[in-house]
């Protein structure tokens, strides 16, 4: 059974930076498997933030590049995101999910159960 | 990128079936059939309910379909149940851009 669970602080200074890490049970990252980072705003929809592959190759959302970088730690089955220049429009619930094998294709069938971040002084 | 277009809301009684959908462009659902559907109830996290615009993940029941014709993708779910009631939200793959983009998202009441 794959699980994923955020952590992090839950609550971050504006133009400070946003820093999750996601721990993965029940699966090897190291297997080619795409796993990334989506968010959700209070009462809004959901937002694609990017995807990085075993190999270190990631991938963002256009809006977000310049301010977000995605890592994996094959040796501790764990990846991260970090979220430079965060603003109260970065509050918001972000969760961690495991995308398709091989390729991006906005398959996310694992996801963990989320972790909301504040922005606020 | 612009999100992808959904109603907002959608109602239908017990039993009947309703259909949400899902509108892009020949860059994102009309490319691939890399479309997929979410279903989300309040506070948790969204369950994937169709993948690769009609497969059906195991354990997701077979009232929940999933079509697409041109640029515009469709959820129906019949038979509709009270624990239907719902967000749902679709996704798509960009080609040429490597990136994923969601629908706005659409509201299920169960009447």
């Amino acid at each position: 059974q794959v699980q994923l669970q955020e952590s992090g602080p839950g609550l971050v200074k504006p133009s400070e930076t946003l820093s999750l890490t996601c721990a993965v049970s029940g699966y090897s990252i190291s297997s080619d498997y795409y796993w990334g980072w989506i968010r959700q705003p209070p009462g809004k929809g959901l937002e694609w933030i990017g995807n990085i592959y075993p190999s270190g190759s990631a991938y963002y959302n256009p809006s977000l590049r310049g301010r977000v970088t995605l890592s994996i730690d094959t040796s501790k089955n764990q990846f991260s995101l970090k979220l430079s220049s965060v603003t109260a429009a970065d509050t918001a619930v972000y969760y961690c999910v495991r995308d398709s094998q091989y390729a991006i294709r906005a398959l996310f069938d694992y996801w963990g159960q989320g972790t909301l971040v504040t922005v606020s002084s | 990128q612009s999100a992808l277009t959904q109603p907002a809301s959608v109602s239908g009684s017990p039993g009947q079936s309703i259909t949400i959908s899902c509108s892009g462009t020949s860059s994102d659902i009309g490319a691939y059939r890399y479309v997929s559907w979410y279903q989300q109830h309040p506070g948790k996290a969204p369950k994937l309910l169709i993948s690769d615009v009609g497969n059906r993940p195991s354990g997701v029941s077979n009232r929940f379909s999933g079509s697409k014709s041109g640029n515009t993708a469709s959820l129906t779910i019949s038979g509709l149940q009270a624990e239907d009631e719902a967000d749902y939200f679709c996704s798509a793959y960009i080609s040429g851009a490597t990136t994923v983009v969601f629908g706005g998202g659409t509201k299920l009441t169960v009447l």
